[in-house]
């Protein structure tokens, strides 16, 4: 038990649906972020919140679309996907504000096979 | 371009020792981690290296020498258990996080 829930832990869904993968954090942590893990890749960084600011979105398509509306809550909206969006999808926190200056609290992720 | 290299897979007997070495090329250095993932689980926290030298924590050590980019986790006494993936992970000098692929750690009886 990390402190970090995930929600589903695994879901199937075809190109044209739309779903959401919730984050929670019981931590009180500052910053929370999305990765998206594929097999024997590194983890890619998706997006990041700190204090419910988006900080970062690394080149993400818009077919992602995040929302953080609070501190302990995150969210990833999908739409539109494609079958190269299987992956697990990790949800991470950390206490500072300050982005990458003390560990990351992962998730279990939730899988995800876009048929 | 920034890069972390690392072992794909490695294996192991149980009760032996395993070195997984992680070398890096980045735009500067902040400091790295090094995670454990099991299958189906979430990565967790091992160690944090900012300085050169050992760090040590029961079975597991860190190792970094940054003028060589280059850090090792040592695993000691090896267990079933210690069946995962090891990610090894660099802050660069804009405090981005840059990982490596993983090593898959296979544990044999």
């Amino acid at each position: 038990e990390t402190g970090v829930t995930q929600t589903p832990r695994h879901l199937v869904m075809g190109m044209t649906n739309k779903k959401s993968l919730k984050c929670e954090q019981h931590l009180g942590h500052n910053a929370m972020y999305w990765y998206k893990q594929s097999a024997k890749k590194p983890l890619e960084l998706m997006f990041v919140y700190s204090l419910e600011e988006r900080v970062e979105n690394n080149s993400v398509p818009s077919r992602f679309s995040p929302e953080c509306p609070n501190s302990s809550h995150l969210f990833l909206h999908l739409h539109t996907l494609q079958p190269e969006d299987s992956a697990l999808y990790l949800c991470a926190s950390s206490q500072g504000a300050d982005l990458n200056t003390g560990e990351l609290f992962f998730g279990e992720g939730s899988r995800l096979t876009v048929l | 371009g920034q890069n972390i290299d690392q072992p794909t897979e490695m294996t192991a007997t149980e009760g032996a020792i395993v070195q997984i070495n992680c070398t890096y090329q980045t735009s500067g250095f902040n400091g790295l981690f090094w995670y454990q993932q099991h299958a189906g689980e979430a990565p967790t926290f091992l160690s944090y290296n900012v300085l050169d030298g050992l760090e040590e924590k029961g079975r597991f050590s860190s190792f970094l020498s940054r003028s060589k980019g280059y850090s090792y986790l040592l695993l000691k006494e090896l267990q079933m258990k210690d069946s995962a993936s090891y990610l090894c992970a660099v802050i660069d000098s804009n405090y981005q996080l840059i990982w490596g692929a993983g090593t898959k750690l296979i544990i044999k009886p």
